[in-house]
């Protein structure tokens, strides 16, 4: 059973706050590293597909890194608005397809305006 | 805009009473994705198809079985629904194995 963990469960920041959460996945058999967003009503939607060990990427205000060795990615996200509430979900993508995800629980991020 | 849809949004069922849940997408890609989420859990992957080629995951219940017609439809049949089926079910497609998925809002099931 591949176990992969997200922390905080959940976390409450203030407008303008910069914030990061934590995704650990395992370290072997690794093909890539999925970060998604998942608002309320709504359908998760990607963020970023991670595959190299030291990758960063960005979209705006959100980046992410990513340690294949030691096996965490860490999603920044900077100037926190409103509407990055959200649960921002990883998913470890093993084996030699990268077909099969498996997620995390979620961090659930509420933004206070 | 290209999408993936699901139908219904949510659906009741009976404790045995079969049920189908439906999405389709309109982007065209190859692969269509079937996950559970029971509450506050995270999405578990039930099976995937390329194309035509079924996937099912090892620990996936016998009484989930999936059919994917063409490209565009794929159905999530429930034989026989028990209380612990009761869960969000998302679909979910990518253009190949390994890319970025694309999710429909889920179809929140309830079995009473």
């Amino acid at each position: 059973i591949l176990n992969v963990e997200q922390s905080p469960q959940s976390l409450h920041v203030q407008e303008g706050d910069s914030t990061n959460f934590t995704c650990s996945f395992p370290s072997s058999n690794f093909y890539a590293l999925h970060w998604y967003r998942w608002e309320t009503a709504k359908s998760p939607e990607a963020l970023f597909v991670m595959t190299l060990n030291g990758d960063e990427k960005k979209k705006g205000r959100i980046s992410a890194t990513l340690n294949t060795k030691e096996g965490y990615s860490y999603l920044y996200i900077k100037g926190s608005q409103p509407e990055d509430s959200a649960t921002y979900l990883c998913a470890f993508a093993g084996g030699t397809s990268g077909s099969r995800l498996t997620f995390g629980e979620g961090t659930q991020l509420t933004v206070n305006p | 805009d290209a999408m993936v849809i699901q139908n219904p949004r949510y659906q009741v069922t009976q404790f045995g009473k079969p049920v189908t849940l439906s999405c389709s997408q309109t982007l065209n890609h190859n692969v269509m994705y079937w996950y559970q989420q029971k509450s506050s859990q995270a999405p578990k992957l039930l099976f995937h198809y390329y194309d035509k080629d079924f996937n099912n995951e090892a620990d996936t219940p016998d009484n989930f079985q999936s059919r994917r017609p063409n490209t565009s439809f794929c159905f999530l049949d429930i034989r026989s629904p028990g209380l612990g089926d009761a869960a969000m079910y998302l679909c979910a497609t990518s253009r190949l194995t390994g890319y970025e998925q694309y999710f429909g809002p889920g179809t929140r099931l309830t079995v009473t």
